[in-house]
């Protein structure tokens, strides 16, 4: 079965800074898509990214970019000019049977 | 175009009691997905329908849960016999289409908060 590790349960980052959210996942497919959601203390969650495996060429959203390594099964999230409205629990996905990881709680700091 | 709606936003049952839970897709979608989510956890999968099937519900518990997806209304999570362990957020998601392993994209509602006296 697939899983999603996220190694850092929290996260904190300076107003207009940069962080960088990590993220490894498992699977033996060779196709999939992967997602990063927020859920801010609304818990609505939201869609922040995805990116399809078979695209070499790293997602981007805005401020909201994607380091995807295929071979090493890793997919990390770069929020760049952090904003207060960017604080929130952080999931990466693995998009065959939409598997979350744990969360990562993003604070950003005034 | 309206998001995906879910009610009641919240739920509070005491033991023994029924809940339902309702989800109404994004306009369009014909592919709904029900999840659940523990404090501070990820979102858990419980099932995932089309309209008037159950294509995987893997993640259902055995006893007291069923979903289902009529061809006219929302879909709807059942819970009978509530008991305190089901006190979670439930999530429901649409997509537009999915292949095997419901890889696109999923729209998520606000979650029904049920709390089990």
């Amino acid at each position: 079965a697939q899983t999603v590790t996220q190694s850092q349960p929290e996260m904190s980052v300076q107003e207009a800074e940069t962080v960088t959210l990590s993220c490894t996942y498992d699977t033996s497919e060779s196709d999939y898509y992967l997602f990063w959601y927020k859920q801010p203390p609304s818990r609505q969650m939201i869609l922040v990214i995805r990116q399809e495996a078979y695209k070499q060429q790293n997602a981007t959203e805005n401020r909201f970019s994607v380091n995807f390594q295929k071979a090493a099964k890793s997919f990390s999230l770069k929020i760049s000019d952090s904003q207060l409205g960017d604080a929130a629990m952080y999931f990466c996905v693995y998009g065959q049977n939409f598997v979350f990881g744990p969360g990562t709680r993003l604070s950003v700091l005034p | 175009n309206a998001g995906v709606m879910q009610n009641p936003r919240h739920l509070v049952r005491r033991r023994g009691q029924e809940a339902r839970l309702r989800c109404s897709p994004m306009k369009g979608h014909s592919h709904v997905y029900w999840y659940r989510q523990l404090p501070e956890e990820g979102l858990k999968f419980m099932v995932y329908l089309q309209k008037e099937n159950i294509i995987d519900e893997s993640g259902m518990p055995k006893e007291r849960f069923s979903a289902e997806f009529p061809k006219e209304g929302p879909s709807i999570l059942r819970i009978q016999q509530v008991v305190r362990g089901d006190s979670a957020a439930y999530f429901c998601a649409s997509s537009p289409k999915a292949s095997g392993g419901f890889a696109d994209t999923q729209y998520f509602g606000p979650g029904t908060r049920l709390t089990v006296l």
